[in-house]
């Protein structure tokens, strides 16, 4: 699996959007893009993924650069709830069962 | 659904004594990871099974590591003998075996 890059911490004002970029510039054809987040004390949670398209569900929306060397997940309205670590993954995707490979992540911190 | 299940949720043992860990993944979902997080490694992948069958367990530590899933609705981690060093927060997860994984709230274990 390729290997991403992300800033250590970002900080962000309760209400606005936190924009949180990724780099994946070795990506291969066959590899999405997926997002977890693991808030303090609990397990990791899945957000959302993507292979080059933007996507966007009830938490987020994705948007991957058309040579998808990277990526930025956007919480358009952040709340103190979404102070956790998130963590951006790269893989190949629908092989049955393939393991997630965690980085260090950025660690967003939303305050009011 | 309840969500992935795991037990115990915290566990305290002496240097040299035998750790079970348990999980029970998700109804339906054919793929289970045991994961680990320190402060100082992070999340590592230890070890996943497909249809109950372990198909990359090179994560496991050593030989004091071994992971069983007897049937699909049950899995164990176990440590024998334990060391101060395994202390961390052991996580399961499981996935239809398509994108998303499901974690579960982990199980903080100390060896003393």
């Amino acid at each position: 699996d390729a290997k991403t890059t992300q800033p250590t911490s970002m900080d962000c004002a309760e209400g606005r959007a936190a924009n949180l970029p990724c780099n994946h510039s070795t990506i291969s054809g066959n590899e999405y893009v997926y997002w977890y987040r693991q808030i303090h004390s609990q397990g990791p949670q899945y957000i959302i993924h993507g292979l080059k398209n933007n996507e966007t569900n009830e938490m987020a929306s994705l948007i991957i650069t058309e040579d998808r060397k990277s990526s930025t997940l956007i919480l358009p309205h952040a709340t103190l709830r979404d102070t956790a670590v998130y963590y951006c993954i790269v893989r190949v995707a629908h092989q049955a069962g393939t393991a997630l490979i965690f980085g260090k992540g950025t660690t967003l911190s939303v305050s009011s | 659904d309840a969500g992935v299940i795991q037990s115990p949720r915290h566990e305290v043992t002496e240097m040299g004594q035998e750790v079970t860990l348990r999980c029970k993944p998700i109804s339906g979902h054919n793929s289970l990871f045991w994961y680990r997080q320190t402060m100082m490694r992070g999340l590592e992948l230890l070890i996943y099974f497909n249809n109950n069958v372990p198909i990359d367990d090179s994560g496991m530590p050593e030989d004091r590591f071994s992971a069983k899933m007897p049937n699909a609705s049950f899995s164990t981690l176990k440590i024998q003998p334990s060391e101060p060093r395994d202390s961390a927060v052991y996580f399961c997860a499981s996935s239809p075996g398509l994108d998303e994984q499901y974690f579960g709230p982990g199980t903080r274990l100390t060896v003393t």
